[in-house]
């Protein structure tokens, strides 16, 4: 069936640094959404992206969707610790009830 | 303005006793509805999904079951629950148009099983 994989599981970073989290799908995905996820929280949304090269920012957050539309990716500019929390990604395929979801990059900021 | 409800916020109930949890939307008809269970630390896994009363769609074989009995409520059932039923159960609503689809997810509740 269709799979989303999303790497690193987790990524430790001083306060300041950069974070980046990855998702590959192993079928075309009609678009793909991110959500956060804070500690002890429920995912909230984050944005979706649908065409093919597609970037989109937001404040320090740049998403990007491959060119064929079977990969994306999140970046985050110098971190915060609002930043903590989980981020997922999550891709409509075939089916038009299901997203399939990546399992997750936690973003732990070192003290 | 659209809302989400899941209660409890969390459960401790012991093994081999059933479970009941509620989900109800406000602000909408007619939505897709689904439940997921995340284990501590992990992704989330998609339980059911509903597309409209009484019509269920189950993606994991388990002693889980789901209702619809009305358009904005969704409840997750056990007739005996097990220790590996312990994790986070989400409801989500799928808010979705041609251009534009976000899954709302309700607060959640905390089941553990002792």
């Amino acid at each position: 069936g269709q799979q989303v994989m999303q790497i690193p599981q987790y990524q430790h970073v001083q306060e300041g640094e950069d974070f980046t989290t990855y998702c590959n799908s192993s079928t075309t995905l009609s678009n793909i959404q991110w959500y956060k996820q804070r500690p002890g929280g429920h995912p909230v949304f984050l944005i979706q992206l649908v065409k093919s090269g597609e970037v989109k920012k937001q404040k320090r957050l740049t998403f990007q969707f491959g060119e064929a539309k079977k990969n994306s990716s999140l970046h985050i500019t110098a971190t915060q610790t609002t930043d903590v929390g989980t981020y997922f990604c999550a891709g409509w395929g075939d089916s038009n009830y299901q997203l399939i979801w990546g399992a997750g990059t936690k973003l732990i900021i070192k003290p | 303005s659209q809302t989400i409800h899941q209660w409890p916020a969390t459960l401790v109930q012991p093994v081999g006793s059933p479970l009941s949890l509620e989900c109800t939307v406000e602000g909408t008809s007619n939505p897709n509805l689904y439940w997921y269970r995340q284990a501590a630390g992990r992704g989330l896994q998609l339980l059911f999904y509903s597309v409209g009363i009484g019509q269920i769609s189950s993606e994991v074989p388990q002693n889980l079951s789901a209702s619809r009995p009305q358009d904005r409520q969704f409840i997750l059932s056990s007739k005996k629950l097990l220790l590996s039923d312990s994790g986070f159960y989400l409801c989500a609503w799928h808010v979705g148009t041609a251009s534009y689809n976000e899954q709302f997810f309700g607060p959640g509740t905390r089941l553990t099983v002792l």
